[in-house]
This record gives C-alpha cells, sequence and structure tokens, in this order.
C-alpha cells in the first residue's frame, strides 16, 4: 500500500498568519493517465470532512482562494495563505492513484 | 449541489450484519462510481470500498480489511448505494461515509455503526 505521511501533526498559527502542511507519498504519484489524484480535505470540529482540493492543485467550487495545493510526484504541500477562525480542524491528505486509496495521518490545525 | 445522505447505522452485535443506504441527489447517480470510507471514533480517514458505474462494468474494489465481509451494490433507479456489512466485529464501530467517485467530491452527514455485545 502507498504510505502517506503528513507533517507536522499539529499546527498551532496565529490569525492572519500562514500555514503550510506537508504530504508525501511513498511512491509516485502520477497515474498512467498523465493526472497526479493527490486531494486535500477539511475536517472541522464535529463535522463531516470536506474535499478542498483534488488532483493536486484544483480548488473544489466555494472554497476560499485563500488555500492552495502544489507539488508533484512523491511530494505534495496545502498552504493557507492567512489562518482565519474558521480553518480549526483536521486535515488530510488522499491518493487515489494506486489502490487501495490511502490517507495520511491528519494535521491538527489550531489557534494559538 | 452534490448531496448524499446516509442511513442505516445502529448497535449491532459482532458476527451480525448490518445494511448502510447512501441515497444521493443533484447529480445524475448513474454516470458516477460510489464509495464508502469510514472513520472510527478519535481516528483519521480510511476507504473501505468503491463501485464503478455501470459504463465501468459496475465493479467492485475493496480495502483489505473488509474484503470478503462487506459488499458494495448500487441501485441507478432509486440512486442509492448500498454497503452490506456481514461477520462485523468491534473494529468496524465507525461513522461511515459515501461520496461521490473515488476522488470523495461531496459527503453525507455519515451513519453510525456501534459493534458491540
Amino acid at each position: 500500500d502507498v504510505v502517506m505521511t503528513q507533517s507536522p501533526l499539529s499546527l498551532p498559527v496565529t490569525l492572519g498568519q500562514p500555514a503550510s502542511i506537508s504530504c508525501r507519498s511513498s511512491q509516485s504519484l502520477v497515474y498512467s493517465d498523465g493526472n497526479t489524484y493527490l486531494n486535500w480535505f477539511q475536517q472541522r470540529p464535529g463535522q463531516s470532512p470536506r474535499r478542498l482540493i483534488y488532483k493536486v492543485s484544483n480548488r473544489d467550487s466555494g472554497v476560499p482562494d485563500r488555500f492552495s495545493g502544489s507539488g508533484s510526484g512523491t511530494d505534495f504541500t496545502l498552504k493557507i495563505s492567512r489562518v482565519e477562525a474558521e480553518d480549526v480542524g483536521v486535515y488530510y491528505c488522499m491518493q487515489g492513484t494506486h489502490w487501495p486509496v490511502t490517507f495520511g495521518q491528519g494535521t491538527k490545525v489550531e489557534i494559538k | 449541489e452534490v448531496q448524499l445522505v446516509e442511513s442505516g447505522g445502529g448497535l449491532v452485535q459482532p458476527g451480525r450484519s448490518l445494511r448502510l443506504s447512501c441515497t444521493a441527489s443533484g447529480f445524475t447517480f448513474g454516470d458516477y462510481a460510489m464509495s464508502w470510507f469510514r472513520q472510527a471514533p478519535g481516528k483519521g480517514l480510511e476507504w473501505v470500498g468503491f463501485i464503478r458505474s455501470k459504463a465501468y462494468g459496475g465493479t467492485t474494489e475493496y480495502a483489505a480489511s473488509v474484503k470478503g465481509r462487506f459488499t458494495i451494490s448500487r441501485d441507478d433507479s432509486k440512486s442509492i448505494a448500498y454497503l452490506q456489512m456481514n461477520s462485523l466485529k468491534t473494529e468496524d464501530t465507525a461513522v461511515y461515509y459515501c461520496t461521490r467517485g473515488v476522488a470523495a467530491a461531496g459527503w453525507g452527514q455519515g451513519t453510525l455503526v456501534t459493534v458491540s455485545s
């Protein structure tokens, strides 16, 4: 199975400051069709997960533009340009290139 | 807008069965694959399985932890995906979510399954 490793696992941030989460995969996530199936999800406290980013860098509808995804191959990053209070929660990366689909451990974002 | 509503969860004894339903709206259900995920209490997300659309054979894939015990099916006429769970174990206790596609665009509120004697 592809192992997804996120860091850090806990991220205290100051309101208005940037935040960055790393996600590394144990093998390349480039599929035979040329796409890279790496997604990012946000799970606010007590809520269902919500997809933020698909295929590395594509923002879902309604996702604020302060969220951005980047990376390639085995190394990916989710960035929040200016953290707001509503961004508190756990963030997961997920790969859908290889069976089985696997997730990172999750990064808990909290306000300092 | 994609809407997914899971139902059928509850308390069940180890070794028993349960069937979950996922009722979809806001998109042409038959055109899409459907996935099931779960989240054990206080834990991270885990993929359970996936069913392709009929156009791609309607075939299924499962996580090793549930293969042979869980079965995913679909009724395109009703826009419902099912998760049949047999031989349940205490470690299957989780909130179960369905999503559209493997890329998991759109999640329901989930349904809690508790496996306990």
